[in-house]
């Protein structure tokens, strides 16, 4: 059974103070590591995906990186827009109907507050 | 493109009504799926779609009803709500090629009395 375990699960940050968000995971047949962010009252926005170990994607001040059993969100230099949980699910390769999809397992995700 | 839409985006039901969370998509995807999203359970996979007149079952799927008739929408149908069943209700699309990145719906959130 695909498991994703994230942590920590709260994380309060001042602004400017870098840090990581952890994604550990077991998954039959990694076809890929999402991360999403998602902010209060609305479905989660996709950030990144990454398909294989070592492999790192950037954008503004958060960087994923991948390796065979987790993945990390580095935060750079925070700002309270930055505020938000973050999600991090993997996908696995699934049939139905004679049709491959993606089947996405979600961790329960890590609340970030950036303080001013 | 509008993306994934969601109607409605608040409903307030008794105990032993019926109804319908409506999903469309604009973006030709083959795959939609209806997840729920309750505090500390992350998300849970309801009901999924592979294409037109193909569904199957999630983790969570008592309780809730899918069809696809069309690839444009895949609406969820509670058919005897329960309490158990408040919960926040996201859709999301896919295509069932390349990189397979599911785009989320804005939501529905949803109190059985």
């Amino acid at each position: 059974e695909d498991q994703v375990t994230q942590s920590p699960e709260a994380l309060r940050l001042q602004e400017g103070e870098s840090s990581s968000l952890n994604c550990s995971y077991t998954v039959s047949g990694l076809r890929g590591l999402f991360w999403y962010r998602q902010d209060p009252g609305k479905g989660p926005e996709f950030l990144f995906t990454l398909y294989s170990a070592g492999e790192e994607k950037e954008k503004e001040r958060l960087k994923a990186t991948l390796t065979k059993k987790e993945s990390f969100l580095h935060i750079t230099a925070p700002k309270p827009e930055d505020s938000a949980t973050y999600l991090c699910a993997v996908q696995a390769s699934s049939f139905a109907g004679g049709t491959s999809y993606g089947k996405l397992t979600f961790g329960q995700g890590t609340i970030l507050t950036v303080h001013p | 493109n509008a993306g994934v839409t969601q109607t409605p985006k608040f409903q307030v039901l008794k105990t032993g009504q019926s109804m319908t969370l409506q999903c469309a998509q604009d973006m030709n995807h083959e795959y939609m799926s209806w997840y729920r999203q309750d505090p500390g359970m992350g998300l849970r996979l309801i009901h999924y779609s592979v294409g037109a007149g193909i569904t199957d079952q999630g983790e969570v799927p008592n309780g809730y009803n899918v069809s696809r008739s069309t690839t444009e929408d895949f609406p969820l149908r509670l058919l005897s709500a329960a309490p158990s069943q408040t919960s926040v209700y996201f859709c999301a699309s896919s295509a069932t090629s390349g990189g397979r990145t599911q785009y989320f719906g804005p939501g529905t959130r949803l109190t059985v009395l």
